[in-house]
């Protein structure tokens, strides 16, 4: 059974990058799709990418241009950044696996962000 | 980018009532389609993928239907666990897009 847990900051500046770890336990990160995905305060959910090791990402296009996913397999882990924060990139942020029939599960528990000086 | 529509956004009902969310997609999504249930505090739950196939360990009153652009989520006998917010998930193509949440609350 794949665990998934996110670490942060919790506190980036504004026009800093902000970098997220999900550290996975129960498999190995070469062996999945890996997803982030973002919310808002008592908002819905924004789909922020996804990669898998040995292929090209795909990003929201609204991110594409500030956001960066990574593997490193060395500490099984998966990376966000995302550059040039504003306070709208303030949000719970969750990393979670695609796996067959296109199905995000499990999740993590989320990691807050909040962009504030 | 692919527009899921979720309706209603709100709806108010009783133990034991049966709810029906609607999930319309912008354009045929075939059934790359999930549900995912939230809690506040917690991160979503899968309950419902390629349309209609239920998660291991989901209810059986949880049930998914539809194809191409129309989907329907239907929880049947409404226990009171099932207060939460929903949100369909289209996983057709890139970008993968959520619809907006139906809020489930106690009447």
């Amino acid at each position: 059974q794949v665990r998934l847990e996110e670490s942060g900051p919790g506190l980036v500046k504004p026009s800093d990058t902000l970098s997220l770890t999900c550290s996975v336990s129960g498999g190995s990160v070469s062996s999945y799709h890996w997803t982030w995905i973002r919310q808002p305060a008592g908002k819905g959910l924004e789909w922020i990418g996804q990669m898998y090791p040995t292929l090209r990402p795909n990003y929201n296009p609204s991110l594409q241009s500030r956001v960066t996913m990574s593997v490193d397999r060395s500490k099984n882990q998966v990376s966000l950044r995302l550059a040039s924060v504003t306070a709208a990139d303030t949000a719970i942020y969750y990393c979670a696996t695609e796996i067959a029939g296109r199905r995000l599960d499990p999740w993590g528990q989320g990691t807050l962000v909040v962009v504030s000086s | 980018d692919i527009q899921l529509t979720q309706s209603p956004s709100y709806v108010s009902a009783s133990i034991g009532d049966r709810v029906t969310i609607t999930c319309r997609a912008s354009q045929d999504i075939n059934n790359f389609l999930a549900w995912y249930q939230q809690k506040p505090g917690k991160a979503p739950n899968l309950l419902i993928y390629v349309a209609a196939s239920l998660q291991n360990g989901v209810p059986s009153r949880f049930r998914g239907s539809g194809y191409g652009s129309v989907f329907t989520l239907t929880i049947s006998n409404l226990q009171p666990e099932d207060f939460a917010t929903y949100y369909c998930q289209q996983a057709n193509s890139f970008p993968r897009t959520f619809g907006g949440g139906t809020k489930v609350e106690m009447k």
